[in-house]
Formats: structure tokens, sequence, C-alpha cells
């Protein structure tokens, strides 16, 4: 069975702040998911990645295959950028992680 | 608008009602899933869709049906409402989940999501 971890399960930083979040999975994949959920609920899909790195304004996602491990950074953290991040791992049906859920201080 | 339509927003039940998530995309995506939150177990694959006619289970099917008739719409059923069903649901379609189909469209999008209360 394909477990999903991710680390930390919270995170608190203060404004400005670098943040590392990170997932692990247990068998081969072909693709992994970075979600953003906000504190209303709403989900937004971040980056779909399966080798190397992505970036995105201040979001960086990078996945390591034969590590079976990903990490989500955000530079120059913000306020706004407080929400549950949650990783999803594709090998042939969507698993999540229970996500991270990160408070950025002003 | 584009995007992903789920109704309803909320909805409480009694034990042994059923009812229907209606989940509708204008996007032509060909990938259509369901999904619940529960607190400390994260999104759960309840069943999902590939394409008009295909449907299959994911991580906690029992209790839900779903079907696929028509690629805008992936409507999940409840057929006698438990409740170890109240939850959040999500719906999300994407054009493929798997990044070995290459599309610009394969990022996916979530509904507003719709909390159930089975009393």
């Amino acid at each position: 069975k394909n477990e999903v971890e991710q680390s930390p399960q919270n995170l608190t930083a203060q404004e400005g702040e670098f943040i590392t979040i990170n997932c692990s999975y247990s068998v081969g994949i072909s693709a992994l998911h970075w979600l953003q959920q906000h504190p209303g609920g709403g989900i937004v899909s971040l980056f779909m990645l399966s080798s190397g790195k992505k970036k995105h304004g201040r979001l960086i996602a990078t996945i390591n295959i034969q590590e079976k491990h990903s990490s989500l950074h955000i530079t120059a953290s913000h306020p706004r950028d407080s929400a549950v991040y949650i990783c999803a791992v594709y090998p042939e049906k969507l698993v999540f992680g229970k996500g991270t859920k990160l408070t950025v201080n002003p | 608008n584009a995007g992903v339509t789920q109704t309803p927003k909320f909805q409480v039940l009694k034990t042994g009602q059923s009812m229907t998530l209606q989940c509708a995309q204008d996007m032509n995506h060909e990938y259509m899933s369901w999904y619940r939150q529960d607190p400390g177990m994260g999104l759960r694959l309840i069943h999902y869709s590939v394409g008009a006619g295909i449907t299959d289970q994911g991580e906690v099917p029992n209790g839900y049906n779903v079907s696929r008739s028509t690629t805008e719409d992936f409507p999940l059923r409840l057929l006698s409402a438990a409740p170890s069903q109240t939850s959040v649901y999500f719906c999300a379609s994407s054009y493929s989940v798997d990044i070995r189909v290459v599309s610009g469209a394969n990022v996916l999008t979530f509904g507003a999501g719709s909390r159930l209360t089975v009393l």
C-alpha cells in the first residue's frame, strides 16, 4: 500500500522566512501534485511534476524520484501563504498526504 | 465561468436517506473524481472517471455510487446515508492526473466543497 508522509504537520513562521515542506512516498509514481487549501476550505492545485524542479512566483517544487521525496519551498513567506499544503501522488490512483498546516505571522 | 460547479454546499440528512451530490465542469476535462475530507485523515479518493462511460473505485468507495454519462457531469450518489458519511466532499477534474499524458490542462481543478451531515 502506498503511504504518503508529510512533514512537518504544523509549521509557524515569521513573515519573510524561507519555508520548506516535505513529502515522502513509498512506491513508484508517475506524478506528484502539490495542492493548497485555503482557510476557507477551497483547494487549488499548485504543481504537478514527475522530475526536477518547477517554479511559480515564490513557490518552488522539487522531486527526487530515486529517493521518493519531494519538497515545496516558499521564499519570502507572507501571511497570505497561511494555508494547508497537501502532497498527492499518482501510482495508479491519487493518494494524498494529510497536509501541512502553515501559519505565517506578520 | 469555466470551472467545477459542485452542489449543494450544505446538506443535512437522516440516516437511511439517499441523496446525490452534483458535479459539473465546462472545461472538457476527461478525468473527474470525488474525495472526502475528514479531520486527521486528509483527502481520500472515493470514485473517479477517466472519461464518459468509465468509472472506477478509489480508496473508500463503499456506500457511494457514481456514473459518467457525459463528459461534463459526474454525480455522486449516497444510497442509504450513514453517520460515518458525515464529511466534506470535493469534486475535482483535470485533463489527466498522469503527467505521462502531456497537456497544459493537467492541473486539478476543485469544486468549492459540500459539507454533508448525517444524523
